[in-house]
C-alpha cells in the first residue's frame, strides 16, 4: 500500500522568502506525484505533477518539485512567496498499475507580510 | 463549463437523520469520486465510479451509499447521519480512471451533524 506523509503542518514564512514544503511517500512498486492547492474556502486545484522524464517539474504560480527516487521525497519550492500564496498544500501518490489517489495530511503555508 | 458543481454548500443535520449531498460535472467526465476531508487526515476517499452504473468503495465507504445513473452525477447519500459523519465533502472527476489524470474538485459541502 502506499502513503505520504507531510512532514509540516503548518509553515509560516514572510512575504518574499522562499519556501520548501516537504513531502515523503511509501511504496514497493513505481509511482506518479501530485501536488495539490487549497485557498481558503475553495476545493482543490493541481498545481505541478510527476508522472516520469525530467525529476524537475514546475507548475502554476512560480511553484516547482523535484522527485528524489533514492529519498522518496517529492518536496514543493517556491524562490520568493506571495501573500496570495497563503493556501494549504496536498501532496498526493497515485501508482502506475491504476491505484486510487492517496493524500497526505496536509501543509498549511501562512504567508506574513 | 461550469465543472464540478456540489450542493448545497452548507448542512446541519441531526444525528439520525438522511440526506443526499449532490454532484454534477460537465465535462463528459468517466471517473468520480468522493472524499471527505478532516483536520490533520487530508483527503480520504469514500466512494468512486469509474462510468455510469459502476460504483466502488473507497478507505471509509461506512455509513455512505452512491450510485451512478448518468456520467454527469453521482450523489452521495448519507443513511443515518452521525456526529463522526462531520466533516468536509469534496467531489471529484477526472477524464477516465487512469492515475495519470488531474482530478478536477468542487467547491465542497461542509456538513455539521449534532
Amino acid at each position: 500500500a502506499q502513503s505520504v506523509t507531510q512532514l509540516d503542518s503548518q509553515v509560516p514564512v514572510f512575504e518574499e522568502a522562499p519556501v520548501e514544503l516537504r513531502c515523503n511517500y511509501s511504496s514497493s512498486v513505481s509511482v506518479y506525484l501530485f501536488w495539490y492547492v487549497q485557498y481558503p474556502n475553495q476545493g482543490l486545484q493541481l498545481l505541478l505533477k510527476y508522472l516520469s522524464g525530467s525529476t524537475l517539474v514546475k507548475g502554476i504560480n512560480g511553484f516547482e518539485a523535484e522527485f528524489n527516487k533514492s529519498q522518496t521525497s517529492f518536496h514543493l519550492r517556491k524562490p520568493s512567496v506571495h501573500i496570495s500564496d497563503t493556501a494549504e498544500y496536498f501532496c498526493a501518490v497515485s501508482t502506475v498499475q491504476g491505484g486510487k489517489l492517496i493524500f497526505g495530511q496536509g501543509t498549511e503555508l501562512s504567508v506574513k507580510p | 463549463n461550469a465543472g464540478v458543481t456540489q450542493t448545497p454548500k452548507f448542512q446541519v443535520l441531526k444525528t439520525g437523520q438522511s440526506m443526499t449531498l449532490q454532484c454534477a460535472q460537465d465535462m463528459n467526465h468517466e471517473y468520480m469520486s468522493w472524499y471527505r476531508q478532516d483536520p490533520g487526515m487530508g483527503l480520504r476517499l469514500i466512494h468512486y465510479s469509474v462510468g455510469a452504473g459502476i460504483t466502488d468503495q473507497g478507505e471509509v465507504p461506512n455509513g455512505y451509499n452512491v450510485s451512478r445513473s448518468t456520467t454527469e452525477d453521482f450523489p452521495l447519500r448519507l443513511l443515518s447521519a452521525a456526529p463522526s459523519q462531520t466533516s468536509v465533502y469534496f467531489c471529484a472527476s477526472s477524464t477516465d480512471r487512469g492515475s495519470y489524470n488531474e482530478q478536477f474538485f468542487g467547491p465542497g459541502t461542509r456538513l455539521t451533524v449534532l
